[in-house]
């Protein structure tokens, strides 16, 4: 159980283009979904809380306009680069966290992950 | 500010040589330590939780433990199929229920 599946795994796009990433959660609801960035030999770096039905929750330092985050239901959040430029290459990752689970049984289920998007900006 | 330190970044082994990873913590109140593995190009896999100093958890070859200010990491008689980078992080009380996570250790196990 606690499938995350993110789409694409991969995209090479030319600068200037908007890509749009998928994080899905298959066998459970989330209220909540996590999105972070990740380079080369380092830390998984938050970008953005995900709220079903409200606005994201941007880390310090992300630009909103530049990350537009879509929370529209309980299993799907998507995550898109608007106006890729080369210096937004990295490695995207989602998670999400068991809503239901955490109500029955703890508020600290562990964050579930999807296997990225490698994002390769020309 | 809360931050997680790991360490070694690296280590190597020869295949069936134990050894133990490090993962040290400031938060303010642990909520939860997570250990999660991650092979390369993909996203972390959830190994452990532990939320309190003296909690031991245990999966196959690999025992997580905690104190107040660090988590180790055993690995005993390690196989070259647990080759992977192990992620520590912690969730504070004043986190929205973010993880903070360390850099890594990249463990490699010859045979």
């Amino acid at each position: 159980g606690a499938v995350v599946s993110q789409h694409p795994s991969w995209v090479i796009c030319k600068s200037g283009t908007s890509v749009k990433i998928e994080c899905r959660s298959l066998d459970f609801q989330a209220t909540t979904m996590f999105w972070y960035r990740q380079f080369p030999k380092q830390s998984l770096m938050l970008m953005a809380t995900s709220n079903e039905g409200s606005k994201a929750t941007y880390e310090q330092g992300v630009e909103k306009d530049k990350f537009l985050i879509n929370h529209a239901s309980l299993t799907l959040s998507t995550l898109t680069v608007t106006s890729a430029h080369p210096e937004d290459s990295s490695f995207y990752i989602c998670s999400a966290r068991d809503h239901l689970r955490d109500r029955v049984f703890s508020s600290n289920q562990p964050q579930h992950f999807g296997d990225g998007t490698r994002l390769s900006i020309l | 500010e809360d931050q997680v330190t790991q360490s070694p970044e690296a280590l190597r082994l020869q295949e069936g040589e134990s050894s133990s990873l490090n993962c040290s913590y400031t938060v303010s109140g642990l909520r939860g330590l997570f250990w999660y593995r991650q092979d390369p190009g993909k996203g972390p896999e959830f190994l452990f939780t532990l939320y309190s100093a003296g909690e031991e958890k245990e999966k196959e070859r690999l025992k997580a433990t905690l104190t107040k200010k660090e988590s180790f990491l055993h690995i005993t008689a390690p196989k070259p199929e647990d080759s992977a980078t192990y992620l520590c992080a912690v969730r504070g009380t004043g986190s929205q229920g973010n993880l903070i996570f360390g850099k890594g250790t990249k463990l490699s196990v010859k045979p």
